[in-house]
């Protein structure tokens, strides 16, 4: 079955840089999570999108932002970067109401690295 | 706001024995969800079970179940018959409307001992 996919797995970049993490949900899939789990710590809620639009808004600092397009796939813009961005960013999708759970299912991350 | 906590940060469990993970919750919500993910040291977030606040009984997912005590808001994980690959970071999770954004408890690392 087709999980969901991010790229680049890993990623290393320099205080002050900019990044793009991709995610590609799961075919049908109307709604993509971003979550930001540091290190030790357990993953915190960043932003979601439904059909193309956001739909809610966590703790996201104003340096990042994101978009859903139109098929589907989500990129998390992180620009002026600071060693604390370094953790570990999951992208979920959900089928929503049309799921057993409404549940989520995890990418298998990217893990970037701030130096 | 809704809250999760997990009070048990480690444990050791002995292979073939069974383990039970605490999960508390909190939420002025009627309608909620929970759920339970395993984290190896890979990284994935895997989904294991879920515990819808409606439901009468309480979910099982082979080796998996969960003791849902809705008056005490709790929602435990318990594996049966630990192996050593069920070694991992466990967290328990709420879902949270309008989104169903998910927020997540502190986890608690298990180690299978052989």
């Amino acid at each position: 079955a087709a999980g969901v996919i991010q790229s680049p797995r890993h990623l290393i970049k320099e205080k002050r840089e900019t990044a793009t993490l991709k995610c590609y949900p799961i075919p049908r899939h109307d709604t993509v999570y971003w979550y930001q789990q540091g290190p030790g710590q357990d993953p915190q809620f960043l932003i979601s999108f439904y059909e193309k639009m956001q739909s809610d808004k966590g703790s996201i600092p104003d340096r990042f932002s994101a978009q859903q397009f139109s098929d589907y796939h989500s990129e998390l813009n992180m620009s002026s970067l600071e060693l604390g961005d370094s953790a570990l960013y999951f992208c979920a999708s959900s089928p929503g109401t049309s799921g057993k759970y409404n549940e989520q299912f995890f990418g298998p991350g990217t893990r970037l690295t701030v130096l | 706001a809704q809250k999760i906590t997990q009070t048990q940060p480690g444990m050791f469990v002995q292979e073939k024995e069974a383990v039970t993970l605490d999960c508390t919750y909190d939420t002025s919500d009627p309608s909620y969800g929970l759920f339970w993910y395993k984290q190896p040291s890979s990284g994935e977030m895997i989904f294991l079970i879920y515990q819808g606040s409606y439901d009468q009984q309480n979910a099982t997912e082979g080796r998996y179940s969960l003791n849902f005590q809705k008056a005490r808001k709790s929602a435990n994980l318990v594996i049966s018959a630990s192996q050593l690959g069920d070694s991992a970071m466990y967290f328990c999770a709420m879902r949270e409307p309008p989104s169903n954004k998910l927020t997540f408890g502190g986890g608690t690392r298990v180690l299978v001992k052989p």
